[in-house]
């Protein structure tokens, strides 16, 4: 089965310091993995994913994503914090599911993380 | 393009009673999914719809049900509400059948209390 670790419940820092928000996960195979980010009473808004190729994935409002397989890691990142950036963030993974060749939607989301970054 | 849409947002409902929720996906998508966030148990996977037959369910109880229409639009049912059914329930829709690489895009979810 697999499953997704976000090791902090949360992250503070400093407007205009780099964030990094961390994930780990655990997949039989080749894993998806994508970044989503909740603002409050919201639903979830995608930042980016890795599917193959380049391990840095570029997204959204200048998030970033390193994969790293013998980490089994999908950190994500931004050189620098904005105060509007302050939300939600889970990190999702999708794998393939053998027997059928294709994992039909279900997304194994982590627990999240509260990024709060201070003025 | 308009996003997803769920309706309504929030809902009190009372324990035994029963509720419908109702998703409309980004237009031209075909496949509709529904999760669940609770502050306890964080977001899990209900059932994944795709041309109006279901293609994949989680580990929730025969209570939650849900259909598709033909318009891809989809409405997922619970009966005899318990406590614990108090919850976000978040929609998602993707072009396609959510295959492993497919990017699922959420709507605001609705807010269901149940008292």
């Amino acid at each position: 089965a697999q499953s997704v670790a976000q090791p902090e419940d949360q992250v503070n820092v400093a407007e205009g310091n780099p964030l990094t928000v961390k994930c780990t996960y655990s997949v039989s195979g080749n894993p998806y993995l994508f970044w989503y980010v909740q603002y409050p009473n919201r639903g979830l808004q995608f930042l980016l994913k890795y599917i193959t190729g380049d391990n840095l994935v570029k997204g959204s409002y200048g998030f970033e994503a390193e994969f790293n397989k013998s980490q089994t890691s999908f950190h994500l990142k931004k050189p620098s914090a904005l105060v509007s950036d302050s939300a939600l963030y889970f990190c999702a993974v999708r794998p393939l599911d053998y027997a059928g060749g294709t994992s039909y939607g279900k997304l194994t989301f982590g627990q999240g993380t509260i990024l709060t970054v201070h003025p | 393009k308009a996003g997803v849409t769920q309706t309504p947002r929030y809902l009190i409902k009372t324990r035994g009673q029963q509720v419908t929720l109702s998703c409309s996906p980004i237009s031209g998508h075909r496949s509709v999914s529904w999760y669940q966030q609770t502050p306890g148990q964080g977001l899990q996977f209900l059932f994944e719809y795709f041309s109006e037959t279901q293609r994949n369910k989680g580990n929730f109880p025969g209570r939650f049900s849900g259909r598709q229409f033909s318009n891809s639009r989809s409405e997922m049912n619970v009966s005899t509400l318990e406590l614990g059914d108090s919850a976000l329930y978040l929609c998602a829709s993707s072009p396609r059948l959510a295959g492993a690489q497919e990017t699922q895009y959420f709507g605001p979810g609705t807010r269901l209390l149940v008292l």
